[in-house]
């Protein structure tokens, strides 16, 4: 079946380390999501990609940087530089077909606790 | 900026219809969609509208009226199972930006 895999479920890392969320995609979607969710909160953009070696900011890309060098992958990492780290990550891809009106689907995410 | 705003909480009973409103300011955008979200998974999706008017998907119907910046999600003959977070959403036009609305936690009481 195809999806969107997020590794791990769950992170635990220090203070001051930068750590790497894996999305990885087998729908053949050519655009990729990152999203914040906190406590109670709705999802806040982090970065978005249209397409392979492309991507831009989204409304909270401080202290996050991606990569999108094959289409089915759309890494994530959190630099130490991002004040508050600790949340849940959730990655979504968007399909083929009408290119603005295809939902978006969904990884189960990764919650990342920083201590 | 563009924001979308949702109330932050809505009670209903067993059996009831509930209807979850979203205002928005955005410059233009392509549609609007519904997302569910049930603690601790992953959101998906219910529902869109592209044009104004109601849009019937089962028990969901979704509404938009973009000459009043205003959208909703109905609801009916809720179910324990329906108790979860909503979230309405808009692609920006000329982008693939995509954005969420602040969310409604729903509660439905038996």
């Amino acid at each position: 079946d195809g999806g969107i895999t997020q590794s791990p479920k769950y992170l635990f890392r220090k203070e001051g380390q930068n750590v790497t969320l894996s999305c990885e995609q087998n729908l053949n979607h050519d655009a990729m999501y990152w999203y914040r969710q906190d406590p109670g909160q709705g999802l806040r953009l982090i970065y978005y990609s249209q397409i392979v070696n492309d991507f831009q900011k989204g409304d909270i890309a401080e202290g996050y940087s991606v990569s999108r060098e094959k289409k089915e992958s759309f890494p994530l990492t959190v630099t130490s530089a991002q004040k508050n780290p600790t949340a849940f990550y959730l990655c979504a891809s968007k399909g083929q077909g009408t290119p603005y009106n295809s939902p978006l689907h969904f990884g189960n995410g990764t919650r990342l606790t920083v201590t | 900026g563009q924001s979308l705003e949702q109330p932050s909480e809505v009670t209903a009973v067993e059996g009831a219809i509930v209807q979850i409103n979203c205002t928005y300011q955005t410059s233009g955008f392509y549609g609007l969609s519904w997302y569910q979200q049930h603690d601790g998974g992953a959101p998906t999706f219910l529902s869109y509208n592209a044009l104004d008017g109601l849009e019937e998907t089962g028990r969901f119907s979704s509404f938009l009226s973009r000459s009043d910046s205003y959208g909703y999600l109905l609801l009916q003959e809720l179910q324990m199972k329906d108790s979860a977070s909503y979230f309405c959403a808009v692609s920006l036009s000329g982008t693939y930006k995509y954005i969420f609305g602040t969310g409604t936690r729903l509660k439905v009481l038996a």
